[in-house]
Order: C-alpha cells, then structure tokens, then sequence
C-alpha cells in the first residue's frame, strides 16, 4: 500500500505567488517524521523542511511552511512569494519510530514557477 | 565538506554486463541506504545497512547486492544488468535510523542506462 500519496504530478504558480503542494501519508505508527526534499534539475536532493508527530506547532523554514494536521494525516508544504528557483521536483517522505529502513517517499511534484 | 560521494555519475550498460556503484560518506553515518529514482514512482529503497558489517533488503532488492566493509563506504553491485534498472541511483546516509528526526544526506545521484 502506498504510504504517502502527492496527488498532484504537476502544478504552476506565478512568480511572488504562494503555492501548496499536498502530501498525504499513511502509518499506524504514533511516532513518526515527515519530511520535504527538493529536486531541482541538476538532479541533487536538498533537504527542506521537518515535521514530528508530536509537534503542536507547524514546521517553518524561511519561506517554507509545512501545514500539519495530524488527524487528516496530511502534510502540505507551503512555498510563499514563489521564485523561479523554486521550480523542481518536491518530495514528501515520512520516517516511522525504531525503524531505520523505513523512510519512504511520495511520488514527487513538479512545480514550475513562471514569470 | 565532501558529505555523500557517488561514483561513477554516469554509466552506460550492456544488458548482462555487470557493475558496482561506490557510495562513500565523511560524517562517520551509521546508517547508509540505496534508493533508485523512477518517473512517477519517487525513491524506493534497494538495500540499507544499519553499520559496518551489515546489509538488509528494502523494497525492490532483486536484481541488486550490497557490501559494506568499511563504515564510510557502501557498495552497490549489478551482477547482470537488464534493461528494467536503467534508473537513478541515490546513495544516502544518516547518523542513525532509529530517531524520527534523522534527515538523509544524499549523494549526487549515478544515471546508469543499461542497453
């Protein structure tokens, strides 16, 4: 069964516009980590944002947010003032407690940011 | 700061043909993973080991057998190369596994091509 789904393969935003890429996830797990990379063209995986289960307050980084909500389980990364940089290649990925294998990752978003 | 160093960037493959990817990391990671990257399909886990000495299947293990000698370095080896893992490989690390918060650091990425 899929554990995190990124139901949206593709999506554009203009340029100083926010954008949020949905990430939903499945675990029986009351531990656990969820996590943002980004994958620009140049192909490297770039580390974005973090989100512990047990965090009562939503993850922020600079202009990246990360919109928890726990009971949904859904974890939907925020982009404000968007600029082309941003256009790449998003991942969400979850880390269950005790397990050192299990860290899996959506099927990705491309988001193009345009002029 | 070398980080997560993969090697060879590329590679191409006759089918039959065998190879081995070399990952290396400087920041003494417990924890090292092969991931190969497909369209529409994220990362899925090939193999990890939790330290030196030991290796264990992920998701799609078939095909694919992994060494770790030394703590620093994980092999990844083809012994018979098909056209179905023509690919991108990601070798990654982390200090440990067992702590949700664990970030992978990531190497650069190998696209291997088998013909």
């Amino acid at each position: 069964a899929q554990k995190i789904t990124q139901t949206q393969p593709g999506m554009f935003v203009q340029e100083k516009e926010a954008v949020t890429l949905d990430c939903t996830y499945d675990t029986s797990d009351p531990s656990y980590g969820l996590f943002w990379y980004k994958q620009p063209s140049s192909g490297e995986m770039i580390f974005l944002i973090y989100q512990g289960s047990y965090d009562q307050q939503n993850a922020t980084e600079g202009r990246y947010s990360l919109n928890f909500q726990k009971a949904r389980k859904s974890a939907n990364l925020v982009i404000s003032a968007s600029q082309l940089g941003d256009s790449a290649m998003y991942f969400c990925a979850m880390r269950e407690g005790g397990y050192g294998q299990n860290f899996v990752f959506g099927p990705g978003t491309r988001l193009s940011v345009l002029p | 700061n070398a980080g997560v160093t993969q090697t060879p960037k590329f590679r191409v493959l006759k089918t039959g043909q065998s190879m081995t990817l070399l990952c290396a990391q400087d920041m003494n990671h417990e924890y090292m993973y092969w991931y190969r990257q497909d369209p529409g399909m994220g990362l899925r886990l090939i193999h990890y080991s939790v330290g030196e000495g030991t290796t264990a299947k992920g998701e799609v293990p078939d095909g694919y057998n992994v060494s770790r000698l030394k703590k620093q370095n994980f092999l990844l080896g083809l012994e018979s190369a098909a056209p179905s893992q023509t690919s991108v490989y990601f070798c990654a690390s982390s200090y440990s596994g067992t702590a949700t918060n664990e970030k992978l650091f990531f190497g650069s990425g190998t696209q291997l091509s088998v013909l």
